[in-house]
């Protein structure tokens, strides 16, 4: 069975401490990694998508990398106004485009 | 930027009771998406919509559920006769093609009573 599994369920940091966040996903032919943020009473915002191991992608302070069984979203020096809950998807080889799984979410808090 | 705008943003309604949430996808999108959040639970994929037909449904979109894209603008989700356990977050999604981002829209959430 497909399953993405993230951790942390939560994470604390003060503001310029520098952390991973993980993913950890076990699917028939990955497709697509996708990150996307969550801010309370919102929904997802896209942030990164991921096809291949070994590729990175960077945005800001975020960085998203990709290996054979997990990906990593490093946030380097947060600020307060990265405290959000961050989401892993994943699309399989045999779902149809736009069919993400979804795995529960990092909940980061930044403090100043 | 354009955005997906889905409304109402809270509807209260009763065991029963049938209900429609509306989106608007952004303009120049083909393909449609529900997605419902548990309160404390994974976003999970409900329906994909494309040329005015479903293209896939998970095993929660049963005959409880319909969507439609009754014009050229919205798309529409339908439960009908709701139960408690519909109570939860619905995001429409919307993307260009096969290959491109979901924009999700900031949710309407469902209250069954």
């Amino acid at each position: 069975e497909d399953q993405v599994t993230q951790s942390p369920e939560a994470l604390r940091l003060q503001e310029g401490e520098s952390s991973s966040l993980n993913c950890s996903y076990t699917v028939s032919g990955l497709r697509g990694l996708f990150w996307y943020r969550q801010d309370p009473g919102k929904g997802p915002e896209f942030l990164f998508t991921l096809y291949s191991a070994g590729e990175e992608k960077e945005k800001e302070r975020l960085k998203a990398t990709l290996t054979k069984k997990e990906s990593f979203l490093h946030i380097t020096a947060p600020k307060p106004e990265d405290s959000a809950t961050y989401l892993c998807a994943v699309q399989a080889g045999t779902d149809s485009w736009g069919k993400l799984q979804f795995g529960a979410g990092t909940q980061v808090v930044v403090t100043p | 930027e354009p955005e997906v705008t889905q409304t109402p943003s809270h509807q209260v309604t009763q065991m029963g009771q049938e209900v429609i949430l509306h989106c608007v996808p952004i303009s120049n999108h083909l393909y449609f998406y529900w997605y419902r959040q548990i309160l404390g639970q994974k976003v999970e994929f409900l329906v994909s919509f494309y040329n005015n037909e479903i293209s896939e449904k998970s095993e929660i979109f049963d005959d409880q559920f319909s969507v439609e894209r009754p014009d050229g603008s919205n798309f529409t989700l339908k439960i009908r006769s709701t139960k408690l356990e519909d109570s939860a977050m619905y995001f429409c999604a919307s993307s260009t093609g096969q290959g491109s981002v979901l924009t999700f829209g900031a949710g309407s959430r469902l209250t069954v009573l």
